[in-house]
């Protein structure tokens, strides 16, 4: 069935780096573009990055620009995250966003969320 | 940067009818999607592209649009309907935000 699965995550020092993936399976993943989003415990989706279907484009959001950097190979996500802070600490969600094809991309929103990967950082 | 604004709370009865907003800062703007995540849980996809109703979601929830306000509606609220409920968008740059969600109390 169609599944994303997130690892990867942990416990970390401040201004260390962790590195999360998401496994992707039953579908055709490269025809995807993705997302990460997080969520910091007792608060509400914040999203993270976006990555084209073919790694072509690449957009973050404020708080991580410049840290952390999204990438992807043949059936899995990654998000590089560099210089961590303790508000980074929130459960990492990756999701599929927009299906492209020949005939153009269409934009179904997140229908496929993976289970989540905790985060935590502090020393 | 773009902004969606929700209402941090809505409560209705059983059999009612709930609406939540989602109001951009710009305008035109993208596309609307909407999201029910319930406790301990991943979100749900419920809205796309602003009145969009993906396979499996039930009719009850709508979504609408007037200018930069966008409406979910969900008719005839069941108990399980309590959950928060998020928007999110893009902007022209590329970048995607998320309202700040709206706590639905059934």
């Amino acid at each position: 069935q169609v599944q994303l699965v997130e690892s990867g995550g942990g416990v970390v020092q401040p201004g260390r780096s962790l590195r999360l993936s998401c496994a992707a399976s039953g579908f055709t993943f490269s025809v995807f573009g993705m997302q990460w989003v997080r969520q910091a415990p007792g608060k509400g989706l914040e999203w993270v990055a976006v990555i084209w279907y073919d790694g072509s484009k690449k957009y973050y959001g404020d708080s991580v620009k410049g840290r952390f950097t999204i990438s992807r190979d043949e059936n899995t996500l990654y998000l590089q995250m560099n210089s961590l802070r303790a508000e980074d600490t929130a459960v990492y969600y990756c999701a599929r966003v927009v299906h492209c094809n020949d005939g153009g991309c269409f934009v179904h929103g997140l229908d496929v969320w993976g289970q989540g990967t905790t985060v935590t950082v502090s020393s | 940067s773009y902004e969606l604004t929700q209402p941090p709370s809505v409560s209705v009865s059983p059999g009612q009818t709930a609406r939540i907003t989602c109001s951009a800062d710009a305008f035109p703007r993208q596309y609307v999607y909407w999201y029910q995540q319930k406790a301990g849980q991943a979100p749900v996809l419920v809205i796309y592209q602003d009145t969009g109703r993906p396979s499996g979601i039930p009719e009850r929830f709508s979504g609408s649009s007037s200018g930069t306000t966008v409406t979910l509606t969900i008719n005839g609220v069941l108990a399980e309907d309590e959950a928060d409920y998020y928007c999110q968008s893009a902007d022209n740059s590329g970048s995607w935000v998320f309202g700040g969600g709206t706590k639905l109390t059934v």
